[in-house]
């Protein structure tokens, strides 16, 4: 079945520095990939998507590259801020009507510090 | 325009209740979905429902049951719970008759199973 794999969290980092969160992904066919971002006692917000290969979906300074060849979705910032602190979700979800169900990562907390 | 909302906020249960849990899309929005996200994971797809039908189930016993009604908003219900029935419950809308879709998260529901 799908799945979702993101590296292992929590990363900690001082404010302005670059950020990598890795994300793979195990599908058949060509799902939708996309970056949820949850605050403390929020629901999931979507950050950005990618619908097919090289796609590269980009949000508030944050950006994404569906790789295809690596069955990849590693999300990147190139200066965070304290405000960027939240827990990052990976997930995939295969598109056409009838898609139904999204699957996700087990989530990467990111803790920014001044 | 409001979007997805979700009631109660939180929610205390003894073992072996019953409990409902209620969502209304997102307007213009016709699909609900709804996950479960235990403390410290990615949320777990329960189920899909469209046109007042279940579409899809994940991976969840027949203790989980929902409904929908003619006006798209949705109720989820959990039987006899256990206390690993602890966790945040999300209800996602989007539009079914789409082929890229996108999901929209309420708030969530904190339930708490003592």
């Amino acid at each position: 079945g799908d799945s979702v794999t993101q590296m292992e969290g929590p990363v900690t980092l001082s404010e302005e520095a670059f950020l990598t969160i890795n994300c793979t992904y195990t599908a058949t066919g060509y799902p939708s990939l996309f970056w949820y971002v949850q605050y403390p006692g929020e629901g999931l917000q979507l950050l950005l998507k990618a619908t097919k290969a090289d796609d590269k979906g980009s949000n508030k300074g944050f950006e994404a590259t569906y790789r295809k060849e690596t069955t990849s979705f590693h999300l990147e910032k190139g200066s965070v801020q304290v405000s960027d602190s939240a827990v990052y979700f990976c997930a995939l979800r295969r598109v056409g009507t009838n898609a139904g169900k999204s699957t996700f990562g087990d989530g990467t907390t990111l803790t920014v510090k001044p | 325009d409001a979007g997805v909302t979700q009631s109660p906020t939180h929610l205390i249960k003894t073992r072996g209740q019953q409990v409902t849990l209620r969502c209304s899309p997102k307007s213009g929005h016709d699909t609900v979905s709804w996950y479960q996200q235990a403390l410290g994971q990615g949320p777990q797809f329960i189920f899909q429902y469209y046109e007042e039908e279940e579409r899809q189930r994940g991976n969840f016993p027949d203790r989980f049951s929902g409904h929908q009604f003619p006006n798209y908003s949705s109720e989820l219900n959990v039987n006899a719970l256990l206390l690993g029935d602890s966790a945040l419950y999300l209800c996602a809308s989007s539009l079914f008759a789409t082929v890229d879709y996108e999901q929209y998260f309420g708030p969530g529901t904190r339930l708490t199973v003592t």
